[in-house]
């Protein structure tokens, strides 16, 4: 069974650019989170999609925003890109239960210059 | 709002040993907790998961506790080996709360 997958897997932006990272989750699972770990920090919850809808938000600015799809893969787009948006973007993907164990894809790296 | 803390020294044990690896958490009690290994510039990996009317929950090498009184849980890995060095986080869930992430603690083993 094919894992959580992210695309792309490195990228470089410079400031003011827009970006928009990709995850396809596990085959059955509705729910995708997304995750910004910036160097040598902790994960920080972006996102939450189920279902097609946003069920739930960390606490990020308005340019961080996304959308999940009928087959329920997801974007995150980020808007306006600042230095400290540099970090690993992280996609997982889960079935809605009550557990929530996160299957995580291998991330996305993002340096804005 | 919940705070779920972990160590952030790093360590360091020798090959062989038990390592003891904590995660408390803060205001309310999850319903699970979950930890999980992150090996450096990758994704975390899921390992285990305790329910909160369990005490105790293993897999192999590894085994968890959960200590509703102490809103503690600790994760053990015994025999460790050098290839278990890596980051260890730990995470709450249940519900429909915001999935929370310690910031996790370094495992370094030592041949």
């Amino acid at each position: 069974e094919a894992g959580v997958t992210q695309s792309p897997t490195h990228l470089i932006k410079t400031r003011g650019q827009q970006v928009t990272l990709r995850c396809s989750p596990i085959s059955g699972h509705t729910s995708v989170y997304w995750y910004q770990q910036a160097l040598g920090l902790g994960l920080q919850f972006l996102l939450w999609y189920d279902e097609g809808e946003e069920r739930n938000r960390g606490n990020f600015p308005p340019r961080f925003s996304g959308r999940q799809f009928p087959n329920y893969s997801s974007e995150l787009n980020v808007n306006a890109l600042e230095l400290e948006d540099s970090a690993l973007y992280l996609c997982a993907s889960s079935l809605l239960s009550v557990e929530e164990t996160q299957y995580f894809g291998p991330g996305t790296r993002l340096l804005v210059l | 709002s919940q705070k779920i803390e972990q160590n952030s020294e790093a360590l360091n044990i020798q090959e062989g040993k038990t390592a003891t690896l904590t995660c408390n958490y803060t205001n309310y009690s999850p319903a699970y907790l979950q930890w999980y290994r992150q090996d450096p510039g990758r994704g975390p990996v899921f390992l285990l998961l305790i329910r909160e009317n369990e005490k105790e929950k293993r897999k192999e090498r590894l085994k968890v506790t959960f200590d509703t009184t102490l809103k503690q849980s600790l994760f053990h890995i015994t025999a460790s080996q050098p290839a278990d060095s890596a980051t260890y986080l730990c995470a709450r869930s249940g519900g429909s709360y915001i999935p929370t992430f310690g910031r996790g603690t370094s495992l370094i083993v030592h041949p």
